[in-house]
């Protein structure tokens, strides 16, 4: 069965810092990849995705992630955070062979300190 | 345009009781899914319909639960003789059903089982 890891529960970070949070998935086929976002108060709404091609992917923000297909591994990355990246952040996986169905990570609680 | 709604936005109920909770998709969403929120559990998946297709029931976690989604669009999560376990956000999404699979959220629905 397919699950989604995130090793790190809370993260508090200074501005400017940088960030890695960590996203590994268990499964042998090809995927699609995601992360949402959750700001106080607010729906969640995607970050970034991946399909194919590049695995270095733009979202929105400043946000990046990279994915390594050999290590399982999608992490999300940002060069200088801001007080208004203060969030929860999930990793979700699809298996790319038709279905809908989606597996979403426990989340990270990112705290920016201003 | 207009976004998923849900309703109603809280319900708090007593132990036993029944309760309904509401999904309007995005018009044109082939699918729709219902997930569980609950705190340090990330996003759990319930059920998803897509189309005319059978719907995938494999997160639903006892009989108590059931889905219906009537004419392609509105969506019922019923709940029948709750428990305090049931006590989460559910939260319903929508996706246009195209190859892009990314999922739009709507606000949720906070239940408190008493």
């Amino acid at each position: 069965a397919q699950s989604v890891s995130q090793h790190n529960h809370h993260v508090i970070l200074s501005e400017a810092a940088s960030l890695e949070l960590g996203c590994n998935y268990s499964y042998g086929g090809t995927v699609n990849l995601f992360w949402y976002v959750q700001y106080p108060g607010q729906h969640l709404q995607l970050l970034l995705k991946y399909f194919s091609g590049d695995p270095l992917v733009k979202g929105i923000k400043g946000f990046e992630a990279e994915f390594i297909k050999s290590k399982f591994s999608f992490n999300l990355r940002k060069p200088s955070v801001q007080w208004s990246d203060t969030a929860e952040y999930f990793c979700a996986v699809n298996a790319a062979s038709g279905t809908y169905k989606y597996i979403f990570g426990t989340g990270t609680r990112l705290k920016v300190l201003a | 345009g207009a976004g998923v709604s849900q309703s109603p936005s809280n319900k708090v109920t007593e132990k036993g009781k029944d309760v309904e909770l509401r999904c309007d998709p995005i018009s044109g969403h082939t699918a729709l899914y219902w997930y569980r929120q609950s705190l340090g559990q990330g996003l759990e998946f319930l059920i998803y319909f897509q189309g005319n297709s059978a719907p995938d029931k494999s997160g639903l976690p006892s009989d108590r639960f059931s889905a219906e989604r009537t004419g392609g669009s509105v969506s019922t999560l019923t709940i029948q003789r709750t428990q305090q376990e049931d006590s989460a956000v559910y939260l319903c999404a929508s996706s246009p059903g195209t190859e892009t699979y990314e999922q739009y959220f709507g606000p949720g629905t906070r239940l408190t089982v008493t």
